[in-house]
């Protein structure tokens, strides 16, 4: 079936311009992961929907970063005013909730120039 | 807090010879254990887990782990590399109760033909 995706799989931007990243999980999965890797880093943790819950924010690095997630599926990462340490790979992953292990998209790969 | 530490950085490796990548963990209470593999421009694929139950687990592509709660650890293994083994590991923790998860800063894997 169908995995998770995310667009655009690339994004060079200016330093001071505001981007959107998408994801759509997996069909079914209510919880919804985004996180970050940096070069030669681990993933960070961003933030975590589950249902109609609120979503776990603590895990944002500044308050330029936001995230949404229209009717339990799509979800999108914003980031404004972004920076040049802004530039990674952001990583969508989804999971079904009475499962353990999480999906992950390809990812976006950021670069603000 | 929850953390993942591996050690090793790159581990080489001969086609046909056992794999070994090492993960050691810190969470408080018993953990939910995860191995994913990051392909070059890929997103993370998922390739076991541990939850509860036998110390031994087997994944995706004949890689399994082992569960050792006394030394915190939960190293993955392959009897026998192939060339296409070759890739980044990651390991990640979860504490009980706790939704997100933490992962280590990853191994890259190199299996010489």
């Amino acid at each position: 079936g169908a995995g998770v995706s995310q667009s655009p799989s690339n994004k060079v931007t200016e330093k001071g311009k505001d981007v959107e990243l998408r994801c759509d999980p997996i069909s079914g999965h209510t919880a919804l992961y985004w996180y970050r890797q940096s070069l030669g880093q681990g993933l960070e943790f961003l933030i975590y929907f589950q249902g109609n819950s609120a979503p776990d924010k603590s895990g944002l690095p500044s308050d330029r970063f936001s995230a949404e997630r229209t009717g339990g599926s799509v979800s999108t990462l914003t980031i404004q005013r972004t920076q040049q340490e802004d530039s990674a790979v952001y990583l969508c992953a989804s999971r079904l909730p009475d499962r353990y292990e999480q999906y992950f998209g390809p990812g976006t790969r950021l670069t603000v120039t | 807090a929850q953390s993942v530490a591996q050690p090793e950085d790159q581990v080489n490796v001969a086609e046909g010879n056992p794999l070994t990548v090492k993960c050691t963990y810190s969470v408080s209470g018993n953990p939910y254990l995860f191995w994913y593999v990051q392909y070059p421009n890929r997103g993370l694929q998922f390739l076991l887990k541990y939850i509860t139950g036998d110390n031994l687990v087997k994944g995706s592509y004949g890689f399994e782990a082992e569960f050792n709660k006394s030394q915190t650890s939960f190293h993955l293994k392959k009897p026998s590399a192939l060339v296409s083994d070759s890739a980044l590991y990651f390991c990640a923790v979860r504490a009980r109760g706790n939704n997100r998860l933490a992962f280590g800063k990853g191994n890259q894997v190199v299996v010489i033909p």
